[in-house]
């Protein structure tokens, strides 16, 4: 089975803070993913990865950095956390390979900035 | 503008009724759609893929169908259980394996 795991199940954070929250997949897959969803909302795409290395922004990158150092890790990073920015954060990966395209989500990160 | 809709309103069934919910889309052109399932406090999970060269697609009490001219999909679940109550997501491709998620419909299915 394909495990995406997240570092924190639930997070306190002050406003100004820096904050990382880590994700790691086990399947190998190319394809990394960080989503906040908000009420009514729904996921809202931060940034992914294709590959190790490479990043591209989503729908609401401000605000947020990632890293992607190995292929099975990727990090999203708070430069000055915001209380705006208290949300679930979901972590997703999926396979480069035509024809699968699901993606796996981690159990998700619910932060609160105070 | 691109947006995906679904029916904000809960759907509240009795049990081993069918269940249908809706996800309407406007200004895409996805070469396929996904349907995910999200209990309370986790992550979604993925449940069915259909792709715009079929109509329809099954997997046990689960049936979804897809019409590119109507922009549409429907997500049936048959003989609904108590079990099945969660939020239902739908999500299109947006440029390769990029997904766009809805913001669910909630299912409540009462025995």
């Amino acid at each position: 089975d394909v495990k995406v795991t997240q570092s924190s199940r639930y997070l306190v954070k002050r406003t100004g803070e820096k904050v990382f929250l880590e994700c790691v997949q086990d399947m190998d897959h190319e394809n990394m993913f960080w989503y906040r969803q908000d009420p009514g909302l729904g996921l809202r795409l931060i940034y992914f990865s294709y590959d190790v290395k490479m990043k591209e922004k989503g729908d609401i990158p401000e605000g947020y950095s990632v890293s992607r150092e190995k292929k099975e890790r990727f990090s999203l990073i708070l430069e000055s956390a915001s209380t705006n920015q208290t949300s679930m954060y979901l972590c997703a990966s999926s396979s480069g390979q035509v024809h699968s395209y699901e993606q796996y989500f981690g159990p998700g990160t619910r932060l609160t900035v105070t | 503008s691109q947006k995906i809709e679904q029916n904000s309103e809960a759907l509240n069934i009795q049990e081993g009724k069918t269940a249908t919910l809706t996800c309407n889309y406007t200004n895409y052109s996805p070469a396929y759609l996904q349907w995910y399932r999200q209990d309370p406090g986790r992550g979604p999970v993925f449940l069915l893929l259909i792709r715009e060269n079929e109509k329809e697609k099954r997997k046990e009490r689960l049936k979804v169908t897809f019409d590119t001219t109507l922009k549409q999909s429907l997500f049936h679940i048959t003989a609904s259980q108590p079990a099945d109550s969660a939020t239902y997501l739908c999500a299109l491709d947006s440029h390769g394996n990029k997904l766009v998620f809805g913001a669910g419909t909630i299912l409540r299915v009462k025995s």
